[in-house]
């Protein structure tokens, strides 16, 4: 059974602060790993990491995967009240179709 | 584009009812899927399809049922709610079942 654990579950920190969100996954055939960001409504994409892409950077937001270690992290620069929200990790894998997601972390950013 | 569209928003049944969770997409996606999501719980999968006429079970398909009879639609019946089924589901579809998914707005249910 694939699974995907990630921490911390949650993190406080102020605006500007650095933050690192971990994923950790156990998964046969890996194909995939994708994080998305979720605010009061449904999950927004944010990044998508395969064996021919394991770095991803947009603004202040960067990704990286690790696949002999089996984890990812999500880094957030200079963080802003508006990147509070719950950060999300999933990975896809041994059956097509079925994409596994963690607990999620959720990021709160005081002004 | 509507993208992907869920009715109702929210819905409050009593325990025993049953009722049907609309999804649709307008993106010719050949993946759709259903998950719940549950406060420190991540999203769990319920059912998924890799194309009409075809669909499977996810994490936790107990109590749900799915059926796809056209690519764009994807409804979950739920045939007696339980109160354990309080919960937020979303609809995703996707062009492949690996990559990224876009999701609906979500239905809260409540069932008392």
């Amino acid at each position: 059974e694939d699974k995907v654990v990630q921490s911390p579950l949650s993190l406080v920190v102020h605006e500007g602060d650095t933050v690192t969100l971990n994923c950790s996954y156990e998964v046969t055939n890996f194909r995939s790993l994708l994080w998305y960001k979720q605010e009061k409504k449904a999950p927004t994409f944010l990044f998508m990491l395969t064996s021919s892409g394991i770095e991803k950077k947009s603004g202040r937001l960067s990704s990286i995967l690790d696949k002999k270690e089996l984890f990812s992290i999500l880094n957030i620069t200079a963080t802003q009240t508006g990147d509070s929200a719950i950060y999300l990790c999933a990975v896809g894998g041994t059956s097509y179709g079925k994409l596994t997601f963690g607990q999620g972390t959720i990021l709160t950013v005081h002004p | 584009n509507a993208g992907v569209t869920q009715t109702p928003k929210f819905q409050v049944l009593k325990t025993g009812q049953s009722m049907t969770l609309q999804c649709a997409q307008d993106m010719n996606h050949e993946y759709m899927s259903w998950y719940r999501q549950d406060p420190g719980m991540g999203l769990r999968l319920i059912h998924y399809s890799v194309g009409a006429g075809i669909t499977d079970q996810g994490e936790v398909p107990n109590g749900y049922n799915v059926s796809r009879s056209t690519t764009e639609d994807f409804p979950l019946r739920l045939l007696s709610a339980a109160p354990s089924q309080t919960s937020v589901y979303f609809c995703a579809s996707s062009r492949n079942g690996y990559y990224e998914q876009y999701f609906g707005p979500g239905t809260r249910l409540t069932v008392t």
